[in-house]
């Protein structure tokens, strides 16, 4: 099964609006990262936070991690058309490997 | 830099045949990742190199597939024989330090009839 599972798995709003996206994962970690994939195209990193971070910001991202529970969450503001992609969480559980989540469909709407 | 270079970026072949995709990492990235995508089994890795050498080969599926790194700038992957279900879009990304962050090329498609 997944190391990272994405929530909701699709998602879709306003232009404006705020779009959030959970990732639940089961093993301890070393750091965990989101990536953006738009249609036809390759993954593009978005953000890493490490596993001793809470909260860490990038333009309009957010992410939080609270370990406690195994969760991750990324906050899009403000939405604009181009967001519309693909999002996956990817977790680092040592060596040098990354488990990609199935991802969270995003579509905003103008 | 222009970023990870794959090719080709399309590639429809029939069962049975041979198939090479290639892949140029970004200069001074000392990872190489390969992985595959489908909608039923989403992305997954199949193999990484660091410094040119194989490190983790075990999301290969069977022996139908062979990868290799000869050069920092260039690898291959190999399916002899392709079979229908090896239809995904195939990406190969690289790292400067492993798990961090991986900048994925733009994939190849493929689809084995």
């Amino acid at each position: 099964s997944q190391q990272g599972e994405e929530d909701p798995q699709a998602l879709s709003i306003q232009e404006g609006e705020n779009a959030t996206m959970n990732c639940s994962y089961k093993t301890s970690i070393n750091n965990l990262q989101w990536y953006r994939q738009n249609s036809g195209r390759g993954l593009v990193h978005l953000i890493l936070i490490r596993s001793n971070e809470r909260e860490k910001h990038s333009g309009r991202l957010r992410v939080t991690l609270d370990t406690s529970k195994k969760s991750s969450s990324l906050l899009i503001t403000a939405s604009r058309a181009a967001d519309t992609a693909s999002y996956f969480c990817a977790t680092s559980v040592g060596g040098n490997k990354l488990v990609f989540g199935a991802g969270t469909i995003l579509r905003v709407k103008s | 830099d222009a970023g990870v270079i794959q090719s080709p970026r399309h590639e429809v072949t029939e069962m049975g045949q041979e198939v090479t995709l290639r892949c140029k990492p970004i200069s001074g990235h000392d990872y190489l990742f390969w992985y595959r995508q489908t909608m039923m089994r989403g992305l997954e890795l199949l193999i990484y190199f660091n410094n040119n050498v194989p490190i983790d080969d075990s999301g290969m599926p069977e022996d139908r597939f062979s990868a290799k790194m000869p050069n920092a700038s260039f690898s291959t992957l190999k399916i002899q024989p392709s079979e229908p279900r090896d239809s995904a879009v195939y990406f190969c990304a690289s790292s400067p330090g492993g798990a961090d962050t991986q900048y994925f090329g733009p994939g190849t498609r493929l689809t084995v009839l």
